[in-house]
């Protein structure tokens, strides 16, 4: 079974510019959250898919930050413009329904912001 | 709010050493307690966890005991190997039916390094 993929695995960019970031989940995870480390600090929750639905959003730290499910499948986040600060890796994880607690998760993208 | 605390690292240890990387958290009731793994180059990988007060997680030889007293879970291995070396991650997920059951809060995250 594939496990959480997401691309890229670095990104850099300048400021300013816009950045998307794609997370596939486990088939059949209808739970996709999505997680921000940033510069060795703890990592921080983002937000909550539950299939195509935004369960739990208040992690996005403004509104630069995109983020979609469309069809419950894979999802996207999109920075823009980007900002230095927003620099870190940011990871995706995925858990099957009926609220299991574990969690499985990505790789990460590294997003460098110049 | 939630929140865990990790001790700070870096942690370097010979091989063959006892670890122990503590881990506090505040909560309200009883949370789950993981403990993560990030390995260089890969992504976290869950390590173990526990659901409910005085349960003991295990695996490849690393241990945690969810104490609801000290409201702690500190990771600890009678011996490590090199193949340890990594990032570990002390998270909790609220309870189940609550608005952060699945959402993991984690601590800042320690790093081993394990010397031959």
């Amino acid at each position: 079974e594939a496990g959480v993929t997401q691309f890229p695995s670095h990104s850099v960019i300048e400021k300013g510019q816009t950045v998307t970031l794609r997370c596939d989940p486990i088939s059949g995870h209808d739970n996709l959250y999505w997680y921000r480390r940033v510069m060795g600090k703890e990592i921080k929750f983002l937000l909550h898919f539950v299939k195509e639905s935004k369960q739990d959003e208040s992690g996005m730290p403004n509104n630069r930050f995109l983020a979609e499910r469309t069809g419950g499948t894979y999802s996207t986040l999109k920075v823009q413009p980007a900002e230095l600060e927003d620099s870190g890796v940011y990871f995706c994880a995925s858990s099957q329904a009926a609220g299991r607690a574990e969690a499985f998760f990505g790789q990460g993208t590294r997003l460098t912001v110049v | 709010g939630n929140s865990v605390t990790q001790m700070e690292g870096p942690v370097t240890l010979s091989e063959e050493a006892f670890l122990t990387i503590n881990c506090t958290y505040t909560a309200t009731g009883y949370p789950s307690l993981f403990w993560y793994v990030q390995y260089p180059g890969e992504g976290l990988q869950l390590l173990l966890k526990a659901t409910k007060a005085d349960d003991k997680g295990s695996n490849k030889g690393f241990e945690a005991t969810y104490r609801k007293e000290t409201t702690s879970f500190h990771l600890e291995k009678g011996s490590v190997q090199v193949s340890d070396s990594a990032v570990y991650f002390c998270a909790l997920s609220g309870l189940p039916g609550g608005t952060s059951y699945g959402k993991l809060t984690f601590g800042q995250g320690t790093i081993l390094t394990v010397h031959p």
